[in-house]
Formats: C-alpha cells, sequence, structure tokens
C-alpha cells in the first residue's frame, strides 16, 4: 500500500517562498498522477495542483502564477514551491496520490504558518 | 465561495440514515466522476466513494454514492458515533481545468 510523507519547514516569512516535498513509499512516482492540497484551519479543501511522469501537469487558476511542481524519480519524491507567501497560505498542506478521477492515497498533512 | 455546494452541516441519530448532498454544474458534476471524502478530526482526507458510486477496498457498505445531473449524494446507514466527520465531495471542472472541492459537510450523530 503506498504511503506519502510530506516534508518541509513549518514557518516561513511572508513574501517568500514555500517548499514542500512529499516521499512516496510503497509505490512508484512513475505511476499516478501527484497532487497538492491544503486546508487552512477551520476550512475545506483547496486543490492547488497535480503533476505526473507522463509530463502532465495542471494547477489551480488561482494560484498558477505562484506554483511550481516538479518530480524526482530517483529520490522517489515530488515537491511544491509556492511563491509571494502572504498570510492566507497558512494551511496544512497535503500530498495525495490520484488514480484517474479519485484522491486514493494521502499524507498525514504538514501545518504551514506564513509570519514574520 | 466552494464550485461544490454543500450543506454545512447534518446530523442524525445512531443507527439511523444521512444524506449528504453536492451541488454543482454541467461543468464539474455532470460531466466528470465524483468521490466523496471523510475527513476525521485532526487527520487527512479518505477516501469513500469514487466514480459516483464505488466504494474502495476496506470501506463499508453503510457508504453509498448515486449522482443525478449535476448532484451527487453520499448515503450512510446505520449511523456511528465514530462516522462524526466532516464530509467533502469533489470532481474535476472542465471549464476551470481544476479539480474543485465542495465546503464539506460537518456530521454530527446525535
Amino acid at each position: 500500500q503506498v504511503q506519502l510523507q510530506e516534508s518541509g519547514p513549518g514557518l516561513v516569512k511572508p513574501s517568500e517562498t514555500l517548499s514542500l516535498t512529499c516521499t512516496v513509499s510503497g509505490g512508484s512516482v512513475s505511476n499516478d498522477d501527484w497532487n497538492w492540497v491544503r486546508q487552512p484551519a477551520g476550512k475545506g479543501l483547496e486543490w492547488i495542483g497535480r503533476l505526473s511522469t507522463s509530463g502532465y501537469s495542471g494547477n489551480s487558476p488561482s494560484l498558477k502564477s505562484r506554483v511550481t511542481m516538479s518530480i524526482d524519480k530517483s529520490k522517489n519524491q515530488f515537491s511544491l514551491n509556492l511563491k509571494s507567501l502572504t498570510a492566507a497560505d497558512t494551511a496544512v498542506y497535503f500530498c495525495a496520490r490520484s488514480s484517474g478521477s479519485k484522491h486514493d492515497s494521502w499524507g498525514q498533512g504538514i501545518l504551514v504558518t506564513v509570519s514574520s | 465561495q466552494s464550485v461544490l455546494t454543500q450543506p454545512p452541516s447534518v446530523s442524525a441519530a445512531p443507527g439511523q440514515r444521512v444524506t449528504i448532498s453536492c451541488s454543482g454544474s454541467t461543468s464539474n458534476i455532470g460531466s466528470n466522476y465524483v468521490s466523496w471524502y471523510q475527513q476525521l478530526p485532526g487527520t487527512a482526507p479518505k477516501l469513500l466513494i469514487y466514480e459516483h458510486n464505488k466504494r474502495p477496498s476496506g470501506i463499508s457498505d453503510r457508504f453509498s454514492g448515486s449522482k443525478s445531473g449535476t448532484s451527487a449524494t453520499l448515503g450512510i446507514t446505520g449511523l456511528q458515533t465514530g462516522d462524526e466527520a466532516d464530509y467533502y465531495c469533489g470532481t474535476w471542472d472542465t471549464s476551470l481545468s481544476a479539480v474543485v472541492f465542495g465546503g464539506g459537510t460537518k456530521l454530527a450523530v446525535l
């Protein structure tokens, strides 16, 4: 069974860039699609973007200009960079696998706070 | 404001049945598969239903899904206190070229 684990800083300053990594075990990043989803405290889920080694990538229209994602097949990891952070980017960030239309495996989430 | 509309909360007694609705449009629910997720407090979302009405291995048959037109419904029978959680619908939106989620529904088992 595939497992995902997010890693990265818990605190980032406004205007800086957030870099998160998701490590995949029990499966290969060369298969399926890989997503980032975030959830501000007390609020709903917001999809950030998706990518795959087949070359597909897509981002939320509202975040598109600030998001960069990549896959490292040698480390079986994928990453998210979100630039020009503001307090509104404070959230729990999840990585998730999607197969077809369903997100069937999720990481436990990492809380990222944007504050000076 | 979420693209998919869910009621903020629903409640029912233990053992009863409850339904949670998810309303969208022709560009999302009307033309793409719907998934449902359960999020227990402090945990990651868990896939409950995919492709409108299919259950992943290990998911109880107390959970069911259906779709009609531009709306989808999650049904839960034989409610248990352990079902208290937030439930989210999700799908692809062809016009936005993005995954969209409902705002979530908090289930209380009274």
